[in-house]
């Protein structure tokens, strides 16, 4: 069974600070794809990223980055020098590779960033 | 164009009622998922179809609820004589994907509310 576990329930930072959301993951299958929806109020789940599990660089774009290490099984998502618009309520979520992805989501981090 | 568009936005129902909540899927787009979003929850995975066709409903929560997608396109997930524990977010995403070919992201609708008073 996958399973994907998110322990930060609620974050708070101040603009302009760096902020890292935790994730961690289980799966049995040794293909998969991991990764990071955000949720605004709005409701609407934005994609942000997908990164294959033979795929261990880690990846920058923009004020975002993500560290993915196969071998503690996390997948952190970090926001440099954050803003208002970022908050949101951010998923971590798990496919396998083959078949119809199928995902699974953990519980979410709801960010908020303060003026 | 347009993304997933799913209705109606919020709904209200009285313990007892059938509700239909509606999604336009991305034109193109051969999947199609239903999820489930309770309050404070990640979303969880309802049905999922190709085209018309519907390949897993492992995570229907039980024989009230229904869904379609008859032509392959618009699906609509029906809920029967519904409960109070069937308020939540109801997520409609659609995806390029097919078995054969190469993973797209999900692209997900706003969502319908629904509350069951």
């Amino acid at each position: 069974a996958q399973k994907v576990t998110q322990a930060q329930t609620e974050i708070s930072v101040v603009e302009k600070e760096d902020v890292t959301l935790d994730c961690v993951y289980e799966t049995r299958d040794t293909t998969y794809y991991l990764f990071w929806y955000k949720q605004p109020p709005s409701g609407e789940l934005v994609f942000l990223i997908r990164r294959n599990s033979f795929d261990e660089q880690n990846e920058i774009s923009g004020r975002y980055s993500w560290n993915f290490q196969k071998s503690t099984s996390s997948f952190n998502f970090t926001i440099t020098a954050s803003q208002v618009v970022d908050s949101a309520v951010y998923f971590c979520a798990l496919s396998e590779a083959g078949g119809y992805q199928k995902v699974t989501f953990g519980t979410g981090t709801k960010l908020q960033v303060i003026p | 164009g347009a993304g997933v568009s799913q209705s109606p936005r919020y709904k209200v129902a009285k313990r007892g009622q059938d509700v239909a909540l509606r999604c336009d899927p991305i034109s193109g787009h051969v999947s199609l998922f239903w999820y489930q979003q309770a309050l404070g929850q990640g979303p969880e995975f309802l049905t999922y179809f190709q085209n018309e066709a519907q390949l897993d409903k492992s995570g229907l929560p039980s024989d009230r609820f229904f869904a379609e997608r008859p032509e392959g396109s618009v699906s609509t997930l029906k809920i029967q004589r519904t409960q109070q524990e069937d308020s939540a977010v109801y997520l409609c995403a659609s995806s390029l994907s097919s078995p054969s070919s190469y993973n797209s992201p999900l692209h997900f609708g706003n969502g319908t509310r629904l509350t069951v008073t």
